[in-house]
């Protein structure tokens, strides 16, 4: 079974271009979550979709960041325009809501974003 | 308030040794998770606790949870240099299992 998958892996960009990050959550799982760390910080939640819909999206920095889940399957996190401050590691996880689970939660190998 | 607090946050030891590494927290949880971070790479999950659980192990990895105490701690035994890595410590105490994340322990095996 494949785990979460993210795309691309690593990204440079300049100050004020727009990326977008992919999440391919474990098939099936309906909670789709994105984290990231910036230099020296820990690893602070962002937002988390149940299916499509979001859930909680407390944690967005500000609303050059946008999510999407269209279809519930993958997920998108657009950073348009970009701002050196938002170099970190991106990473996405996913969850599976089903009775005694164990409420793992998956996380995939990170985005990593150089903002220039 | 900072929640899931890892200390020490570096620690390095001989292969063989046992490593420790420690975790607090400030409010009720429902669940307690380990992950681990090669440098450069994602987040593996290592082990989960239940609040209603003390004590877990898997492999040679061991888990206790202190809910008076709001604390929790990590005991690789045997370490390998395969071990060198970033532990870090996830608390979540509500229906949508948002974690919250300490700022992780950098372990290094010496081998």
């Amino acid at each position: 079974e494949a785990g979460v998958t993210q795309f691309p892996s690593h990204s440079v960009i300049e100050k004020g271009q727009t990326v977008t990050l992919r999440c391919d959550p474990i098939s099936g799982h309906d909670n789709l979550y994105w984290y990231r760390r910036v230099m020296g910080k820990e690893i602070k939640f962002l937002l988390h979709f149940v299916k499509e819909s979001k859930q909680d999206e407390s944690g967005m920095p500000n609303n050059r960041f946008l999510a999407e889940r269209t279809g519930g399957t993958y997920s998108t996190l657009k950073v348009q325009p970009a701002e050196l401050e938002d170099s970190g590691v991106y990473f996405c996880a996913s969850r599976l809501t089903e009775a005694g689970s164990g409420n793992t939660i998956y996380f995939g190998e990170g985005s990593w974003l150089t903002v220039v | 308030s900072q929640q899931g607090e890892e200390d020490p946050q570096a620690l390095s030891i001989q292969e063989g040794e046992n490593a420790t590494m420690n975790c607090s927290y400030k409010t009720s949880i429902n669940n307690l998770q380990w992950y681990r971070q090669n440098s450069g790479r994602g987040l593996v999950h290592l082990i989960l606790i239940r609040s209603n659980e003390r004590e877990k192990h898997s492999g040679r990895l061991r888990v206790t949870l202190d809910t008076s105490k709001k604390s929790s701690s990590l005991l690789i035994t045997a370490s390998r240099a395969a071990d060198t890595a970033s532990y870090f410590c996830a608390t979540d105490k509500g229906s949508n299992y948002k974690l919250t994340f300490g700022k992780g322990t950098l372990l290094t095996v010496n081998p």
